[in-house]
Order: C-alpha cells, then sequence, then structure tokens
C-alpha cells in the first residue's frame, strides 16, 4: 500500500540544470498537486491537476512545468534551476475525500 | 488574497493541553483542516471541519471554529512528548483541493 512516492528524496542541483521530480500514487486519485515549503511559510501550491491531460497553476508556478499523461503520475519539471527553487517539495493526491502527501524532495540549487 | 496565519511556536508541559490557533481571512473557506508534520517526514492529515461546524472532537483532538471571527483552533487533551511536530492549518474551498496553508506552528511538548 504505497500511496504516494516521490523520488528523489534529495538532490543537489547547479544553477541553470534541468531536473524532474517523479510523483505517483496508486489510489486511483484525480486530484494531484505540487507544493514547496520554505520556512516559515508554510505550503504554496505550485500546479495541481485535476485528472489525467488537465493542469493548471497554483500560487507559484513560475519556473515549474507539469504534465498528466496518466492518473498515477504527476511529474514535476524544473527547467532551468535557480537558488530561488531551493526548498523541500511535497506532491498531494486527493480522492474521495481523502488527502495524502509524499513524504518530499529536498531540492538544494547552488 | 486569501491569508492563513498561525504564531510560531508553543510550548507545554507533558500531560497538559495544548491549543493551536490560526486565523483566516477568506470567507468562502468552506473546509479548514490541521496537519502534522514530523520532522523529515510529510504532512499528516489529522483532522478537517466543514465551515457550517462549530466543533469537531475527534478522540484527544478538538477542533473549535468561530466563523464570524475566521478563527480556528486546535486543542490536543493530555499532550504526550511524541505531539511535539509542526502543526499546520489550512483551508479550502472545495474539500482537498488548492489547500491554502499557513506557516506552521512548533509544537515543543516538554516531559
Amino acid at each position: 500500500n504505497a500511496g504516494v512516492t516521490q523520488t528523489p528524496k534529495f538532490q543537489v542541483l547547479k544553477t541553470g540544470q534541468s531536473m524532474t521530480l517523479q510523483c505517483a500514487q496508486d489510489m486511483n486519485h484525480e486530484y494531484m498537486s505540487w507544493y514547496r515549503q520554505d520556512p516559515g511559510m508554510g505550503l504554496r501550491l505550485i500546479h495541481y491537476s485535476v485528472g489525467a491531460g488537465i493542469t493548471d497553476q497554483g500560487e507559484v508556478p513560475n519556473g515549474y512545468n507539469v504534465s498528466r499523461s496518466t492518473t498515477e503520475d504527476f511529474p514535476l519539471r524544473l527547467l532551468s534551476a535557480a537558488p530561488s527553487q531551493t526548498s523541500v517539495y511535497f506532491c498531494a493526491s486527493n480522492g474521495g475525500g481523502s488527502d495524502t502527501f509524499g513524504s518530499g524532495t529536498r531540492l538544494t540549487v547552488v | 488574497g486569501e491569508d492563513v496565519e498561525q504564531s510560531l511556536f508553543l510550548s507545554v508541559r507533558e500531560g497538559d493541553s495544548s491549543v493551536i490557533n490560526c486565523t483566516y481571512t477568506d470567507s468562502s473557506s468552506t473546509y479548514l483542516y490541521w496537519y502534522k508534520q514530523e520532522p523529515g517526514a510529510g504532512l499528516q492529515l489529522l483532522t478537517y471541519i466543514f465551515s457550517n461546524m462549530d466543533m469537531k472532537q475527534d478522540q484527544r483532538l478538538t477542533v473549535l471554529l468561530n466563523k464570524k471571527d475566521k478563527h480556528l483552533s486546535l486543542r490536543i487533551a493530555d499532550t504526550q512528548t511524541g505531539d511535539s511536530a509542526i502543526y499546520f492549518c489550512a483551508e479550502s474551498m472545495l474539500r482537498g483541493n488548492m489547500l491554502t496553508f499557513g506557516g506552521g506552528t512548533r509544537l515543543m511538548v516538554k516531559p
């Protein structure tokens, strides 16, 4: 019973590099979202998806892209990493009233 | 825009009650949540309350909602050292969708 799985758990990038944070859920949830967590600021919504093929921007979408080709997967792409994107990233899914978060990806951009 | 505010820190003694407070500004908030985050872990949903309720109790947890003042509180009875964590208040219009989070309250429980 995996729930929401995020990979990698830790990542260090150089400024300008690109990478994809993976998120997968095995609960057949329609709704998935990405948040970033910065000290003292709580979680801020980056992008979300209400189902396969549908994505939309959250509060802080700049510098990030998402796609939702399947119900299970919702990857988050950083096209050109910047130090301001150093953060902890959480993926979440929701379906049938239950909220499930992944364990997070700690990203450092140097 | 929406804003959710919490105090940063709360310290209590083991066995005492803890009360964590939260205020929000969006009057269209329909669902209000409390999440717990332990060190190095993701967020765990503790409980949520629908905006037409003013109280919800679940074992040691009591949630109080004052919709007029846009004030939400989480009371933890008989606080234990295992309750030490960061607690986040959040709100949304739809159940589980597009949550707006507060900055979190770090609860420290002293033995």
